[in-house]
């Protein structure tokens, strides 16, 4: 099965500095990684999919890298703002389409 | 985008009762739906996928029995939690796609109920 590592230690960084978030699989490489936000007490909510065949994807402030040959995804938040402050998840296919295994997630905490 | 909405947000019952979670895709058709369990600072564990009209599909080591779902039409999955015991107190998620042409593969998730067995 996908084995999934987020750092579980929570991300400390100050305000307008770019948060970079690692995501690492270990086993098949994914036809596509995604990334998501949740909040405390809220169910996620999607921001980026990245394919294997895509080394990169921009989204406003939100930039994923995806390296296939590393097994490794990094996801950059730049300017970074206190209400980015969240945990965010990353998500591989289980392959099955739409059906998702998720990582832990990393705590991002943006100090203004 | 699309919206996924599930009811309640939270609710504490008794050991030995159950519980039903409901989930509506509110502006779309979702003939797949999904259903996690999450526990406090874990990683969100698929329970099951619920398909409309059919039997919904259990990933191992997830009681069918106790964790009931129904998937009665394209935009409403439910899922009951027979004999509800302290060891079942979790946050449920369930979570639908469309199937847009832009990241098909994405999910939308519900808020979330957490629930709270006494």
């Amino acid at each position: 099965s996908q084995k999934i590592e987020q750092n579980s230690e929570a991300l400390n960084i100050q305000e307008g500095k770019t948060a970079t978030l690692t995501c690492n699989y270990t086993n098949y490489s994914p036809a596509y990684l995604q990334w998501y936000r949740q909040d405390p007490g809220r169910g996620p909510v999607f921001l980026l999919l990245i394919r294997e065949n895509e080394k990169e994807k921009r989204k406003e402030r939100l930039k994923v890298t995806f390296d296939t040959t590393l097994k490794q995804s990094l996801f950059h938040i730049t300017a970074s703002q206190p209400a980015d402050s969240a945990t965010y998840l990353c998500a591989l296919d289980m392959g099955g389409f739409q059906k998702l295994v998720f990582g832990t997630g990393t705590r991002l905490l943006v100090s203004p | 985008g699309a919206v996924v909405s599930q009811h309640p947000s939270w609710v504490i019952c008794k050991s030995g009762t159950s519980v039903k979670i409901e989930c509506r895709s509110l502006d779309f058709q979702a003939t797949t739906m999904f259903w996690y369990r999450q526990f406090p600072k874990q990683s969100l564990m698929l329970m099951a996928t619920s398909n409309e009209g059919s039997k919904a599909t259990y990933e191992q080591g997830v009681e069918k029995d106790k964790f009931l779902i129904n998937h009665a039409s394209l935009t409403l999955s439910t899922l009951t939690v027979t004999s509800a015991h302290p060891e079942d107190s979790s946050f449920y998620i369930c979570s639908a796609g469309t199937r847009s042409s832009l990241d098909s593969e994405k999910l939308f998730f519900g808020s979330g109920t957490q629930l709270s067995v006494l």
